[in-house]
């Protein structure tokens, strides 16, 4: 069954300080990796696309990398604007028609 | 401006009643989803339409009822079989993979 996890549930960063949020996946061959970031009572904005192991994406101060298990989403020196809920989501090779989607982390970046 | 529009914001109610969400795109996407978010609980996939009258059932469509007349648009009607509505509902559209998200609508059943 193709199946999302996402860690840790909650991160609370100091301004400035650095760390990466995790997401596991297995699925029946990968066609895409997503994730998006999600501020509270809104609609998830699309942040990246993966497609396969070894690609990065960066965008400000995120970046994410892909491994043929498991994904990371770095944060580097976040300001409390990036605060929100970050959710990663999987489409399987075999099935394109849904995202599985994991439960997300929810980033708090203190001043 | 193109996107996705959810009305209304909020809805409320009562027990036994059928209401409907609306969604609606003006991004040409051919793709149409409609996802329900509760707390602690990934995204779960209630319908989605790939073509403008066709739709398939999702992961909990038990309860949900959908309609696709336009492309623009894809209404979801929560019934009263719905035996847990009160949640938050989420459209999203895709051209080709990523799927793109309106706002939402927040659904409570008093």
């Amino acid at each position: 069954e193709d199946q999302v996890t996402q860690s840790p549930e909650a991160l609370r960063l100091q301004e400035g300080e650095s760390s990466s949020l995790n997401c596991s996946y297995t699925v029946s061959g990968l066609r895409g990796l997503f994730w998006y970031r999600q501020d509270p009572g809104k609609g998830p904005e699309f942040l990246f696309t993966l497609y396969s192991a070894g690609e990065e994406k960066e965008k400000e101060r995120l970046k994410a990398t892909l491994t043929k298990k498991e994904s990371f989403l770095h944060i580097t020196a976040p300001k409390p604007e990036d605060s929100a809920t970050y959710l990663c989501a999987v489409q399987g090779r075999y099935n394109t028609d849904k995202l599985i989607f994991g439960t997300g982390t929810r980033l708090q970046v203190f001043p | 401006d193109g996107g996705i529009t959810q009305s209304p914001k909020y809805l409320f109610r009562k027990e036994g009643q059928n209401v409907t969400l609306s969604c609606e795109q003006n991004l040409n996407h051919d793709a149409m989803y409609w996802y329900r978010q509760d707390p602690g609980q990934g995204l779960r996939l209630i319908y989605y339409s790939q073509i403008v009258n066709d739709f398939q059932k999702g992961d909990i469509a038990e309860g949900y009822s959908v309609s696709r007349e336009k492309k623009e648009s894809f209404p979801l009607t929560v019934t009263s079989a719905q035996k847990n509505p009160t949640a938050f509902y989420l459209c999203a559209s895709s051209m080709w993979n990523e799927q793109f998200f309106g706002p939402g609508t927040r659904l409570t059943v008093l």
